[in-house]
């Protein structure tokens, strides 16, 4: 069963760092580009960053540009986001999803994690 | 504001046959693969329409996508309670190198 399982959500306050990571299973990890994807409470879904399979193409959505690096460890299977320099409005439910082909740009996601919740708040 | 503008809501009674639309723009839509996904209350997003008008396994010949210039649809038939939940489309914009999502059309089942 392809499965994929996000941890390290929690309470920080403004200005704060966050380490996100999302291990994943039932799937040759280092062969699929993989996302993550944010949903504010209530609200719809935004794209936050992508990296391909071997980490070579990396994409930041410009709201996260600067503060947040996406990494990931094929040996480990896992998928990590950094977060640094936290706003309020990054709070939100941050989701893992799998690439469904080797570079992000290519093909869209096709798995997703159940989420981890990250509240940014004085 | 979503680069790809969808309805907010949508409506119909069981057994009807519901659309949804995407817009978006040469960049996104116009050049690339439509993603449709469903999201139920209190769960992940679940792929249902991949590069334009392709059913994953296990997602019923009912629910159907297409695209056209740029703009994209998904058509429900035979609607079922079932199918009440969010619905996002997502595409790959060259010019932003991102993805991105329509704002998400909630679809009741009166």
């Amino acid at each position: 069963e392809v499965r994929l399982v996000e941890s390290g959500g929690g309470l920080v306050k403004p200005g704060g760092s966050l380490r996100l990571s999302c291990a994943a299973s039932g799937f040759t990890f280092r062969s699929f580009s993989m996302n993550w994807v944010r949903q504010t409470p209530g609200k719809g879904l935004e794209w936050v960053s992508s990296i391909s399979s071997s980490s070579s193409y990396i994409y930041y959505a410009d709201s996260v540009k600067g503060r947040f690096t996406i990494s990931r460890d094929n040996a480990k299977n896992s998928l990590y986001l950094q977060m640094n320099s936290l706003r309020v409005e990054d709070t939100a439910v941050y989701y893992c999803a799998r690439g469904s082909g080797q570079l992000p740009a290519a093909d869209g996601m096709d798995v997703w994690g159940q989420g981890t919740t990250v509240t940014v708040s004085s | 504001q979503s680069v790809l503008t969808q309805p907010p809501s949508a409506s119909g009674t069981p057994g009807q046959r519901v659309t949804i639309s995407c817009s978006g723009s040469s960049s996104n839509i116009g050049t690339n693969y439509v993603y449709w996904y469903q999201q139920l209350p209190g769960t992940a997003p679940k792929l249902l329409i991949y590069r334009n008008n392709q059913r994953p396994s296990g997602v019923p010949d009912r629910i159907s996508g297409s695209k056209s210039g740029t703009s994209a649809s998904l058509a429900i038939s035979g609607l079922r309670s079932e199918d009440e939940a969010d619905y996002y489309c997502a595409a790959w914009d060259d010019s932003l190198s991102a993805w991105v999502f329509g704002g998400g059309t909630k679809l009741t089942v009166l």
